[in-house]
C-alpha cells in the first residue's frame, strides 16, 4: 500500500540555519504530496501541498518540490526561526476522491536562539 | 469561526470501558473525519463523513469502533470495552467537500485517551 518515509528527528538547529526535512513515498499513480505542521499544543495544520510532478509548494518560507523520478517531497527553509520549532508531518493522498491523507511518522525540529 | 472543537481534551477510563468523544467542526463543513494518533506516529484515518453520512472506513475501525454524525454537524466516536491498545490521541478534522476537488482539512487539538 502506499506509504511515506521520514527523516527521523529531533533535528535541532541554530536560528537562521539552512533546514532539510526528507521525506520520500511509495504510490501508486501520481498521488498528492503535503507538508502538515504541528505546534506545540496546537492542531494539526496544512503548511504546503504539491499535486503533480515538478509542482513547488511553498508558504511561510518553506518550500516542497515533487520529485516523481526520485520519489521525494523533501522540506526545506533557508533560515529558520525559533517559532519553527514544531513536528513536521509528510504526508500524500490519491489524487481524485476524498483526499484522505497518509502520514509519515513526524519529524521534530527544535530550534534554538 | 472557533475552529473544529474536540471534548473531552483528556480521558482516563478502565480497560472494559466504554468511551465517547465529541467533535464540533467547523459550521459550514460538510465533511468530517477521525483519525488516531499514537506515540512517536503520525495520524492514521478512522472514518469520514459527508453531511450524515458514513462514506468511508478504515480497517483500523474495529467492532468495537463506531462514529456516528445523526444531524450532519457534531459527530460522535465511541469505543466499546476499551483495551490498552486503544490509548492514542483521536483526531478529529472537518472540511468543506464535494467532487473530486482537493479541500483542506482542519484539524481539532485532539482528545487524549488513557486506558489503564
Amino acid at each position: 500500500g502506499d506509504s511515506v518515509t521520514q527523516m527521523e528527528g529531533p533535528v535541532t538547529l541554530s536560528e537562521e540555519a539552512f533546514l532539510t526535512i526528507n521525506c520520500t513515498y511509495t504510490a501508486t499513480g501520481y498521488p498528492s504530496l503535503f507538508w502538515y505542521v504541528q505546534y506545540p499544543g496546537e492542531g494539526l495544520q496544512l503548511l504546503l501541498k504539491a499535486t503533480k510532478a515538478d509542482d513547488k509548494g511553498s508558504n511561510k518560507g518553506f518550500e516542497a518540490t515533487y520529485r516523481k523520478e526520485t520519489t521525494s517531497f523533501h522540506l526545506e527553509k533557508g533560515s529558520v526561526q525559533v517559532s519553527d520549532s514544531a513536528v513536521y508531518f509528510c504526508a500524500l493522498s490519491a489524487s481524485g476522491g476524498s483526499y484522505i491523507p497518509t502520514f509519515g511518522r513526524g519529524t521534530s525540529l527544535i530550534v534554538h536562539p | 469561526d472557533t475552529g473544529v472543537s474536540q471534548n473531552p481534551r483528556h480521558k482516563i477510563t478502565k480497560r472494559g470501558q466504554n468511551v465517547t468523544f465529541r467533535c464540533d467542526p467547523i459550521s459550514e463543513h460538510n465533511r468530517l473525519y477521525w483519525y488516531r494518533q499514537t506515540l512517536g506516529q503520525g495520524p492514521e484515518f478512522l472514518t469520514y463523513f459527508q453531511n450524515e453520512a458514513q462514506l468511508e472506513k478504515s480497517r483500523l475501525l474495529s467492532d468495537r469502533f463506531s462514529a456516528e454524525r445523526p444531524k450532519g454537524s457534531f459527530s460522535t466516536l465511541e469505543i466499546q470495552r476499551t483495551e490498552q491498545g486503544d490509548s492514542a490521541m483521536y483526531l478529529c478534522a472537518s472540511s468543506l467537500g464535494g467532487g473530486t476537488g482537493f479541500y483542506e482539512q482542519y484539524f481539532g487539538p485532539g482528545t487524549r485517551l488513557t486506558v489503564t
